[in-house]
C-alpha cells in the first residue's frame, strides 16, 4: 500500500478483555516498529522487527503484551487482560531496512472502559 | 538512558513571526537527531534530521542544527504560516547503542492564527 495502515483506528474494549491491533507495513520493508503514545506524551517504543523476528522487545511494559510478525509483512500486537492503564494510541512505522527513514501509521486508540 | 527534553507548549504565535522550539537530548556517543510533525488527524511525519554534529536539517523552511557543544537541536522557522499549527517531537536515534528504537520528546504543540 501507499503507506503503513493500522486496523482499527479506535478501539474501545472492556478491562480484563483481549485485543489485537493490526500493522500492515509499507510494502517491501523489513524492519517495523511499534510505539505506545500516551495523551500529552510522546511515543515509546515498545518494539521492533527484523523480518519475521522480534529484534528488540525491551520495551514491552510486561507480559501482557506480545507482539508477532509471522510472515515478515504484517504484525500483530496483542495484549492480554488489558487494564485501564493501556489506554493509549499504538503507534506502527516500518522502514525499507534498519537505519533508514521510518514512516508511521496514524495509529489505533485503544480506551479500555 | 538516551532522553529528549523539549520545550513545553503550547505555543501560539501570530501568522509570520519566528518560531524556535527548544530541544536537548542526553545520550551516550553521537546519535542522529529528528524532529518529526503530527498534523491534526494525521499520523507522525519526518520533518527534518542531522545524523552528525554541525550537520543543519532543513524542509517546509524549517531548520535545526546538531549542536554537540550544547547537546541541542532547536527547530527554528523565519516565518510561520497557519498551515504550521501542528505537534512537533524532537526524537534521538543511537544506533552506536545497539538498539534501533527511537527515544522521543514530549512534543510541543504550535498554533498560528492569521
Amino acid at each position: 500500500g501507499a503507506g503503513v495502515s493500522q486496523t482499527p483506528s479506535n478501539k474501545v474494549t472492556e478491562k480484563g478483555k483481549y485485543v489485537e491491533l493490526r500493522c500492515d507495513p509499507i510494502s517491501g520493508h523489513t524492519a517495523l516498529y511499534w510505539y505506545r503514545q500516551s495523551l500529552g506524551q510522546g511515543p515509546e517504543f515498545l518494539i521492533y522487527f527484523q523480518g519475521t523476528g522480534a529484534a528488540d522487545d525491551s520495551g514491552l511494559p510486561n507480559d501482557r503484551f506480545f507482539a508477532v510478525r509471522p510472515e515478515g509483512s504484517v504484525s500483530t500486537l496483542k495484549i492480554q487482560r488489558t487494564e485501564r492503564g493501556d489506554s493509549a494510541v499504538y503507534l506502527c512505522a516500518s522502514s525499507r531496512v534498519l537505519e533508514t527513514e521510518a514512516f508511521f501509521g496514524q495509529g489505533t486508540r485503544l480506551t479500555v472502559v | 538512558g538516551d532522553s529528549v527534553t523539549q520545550m513545553e507548549g503550547p505555543v501560539t504565535l501570530s501568522e509570520e513571526a519566528f518560531l524556535t522550539i527548544n530541544c536537548t537530548y542526553t545520550a551516550t556517543g553521537y546519535p542522529s537527531l529528528f524532529w518529526y510533525v503530527q498534523y491534526p488527524g494525521e499520523g507522525l511525519q519526518l520533518l527534518l534530521k542531522a545524523t552528525k554534529a554541525d550537520d543543519k536539517g532543513s524542509n517546509k523552511g524549517f531548520e535545526a542544527t546538531y549542536r554537540k557543544e550544547t547537546t541541542s537541536f532547536h527547530l527554528e522557522k523565519g516565518s510561520v504560516q497557519v498551515s504550521d499549527s501542528a505537534v512537533y517531537f524532537c526524537a534521538s536515534w543511537n544506533s552506536g547503542a545497539g538498539s534501533y528504537q527511537l527515544t522521543f520528546g514530549k512534543g510541543t504543540k504550535l498554533s498560528v492564527i492569521p
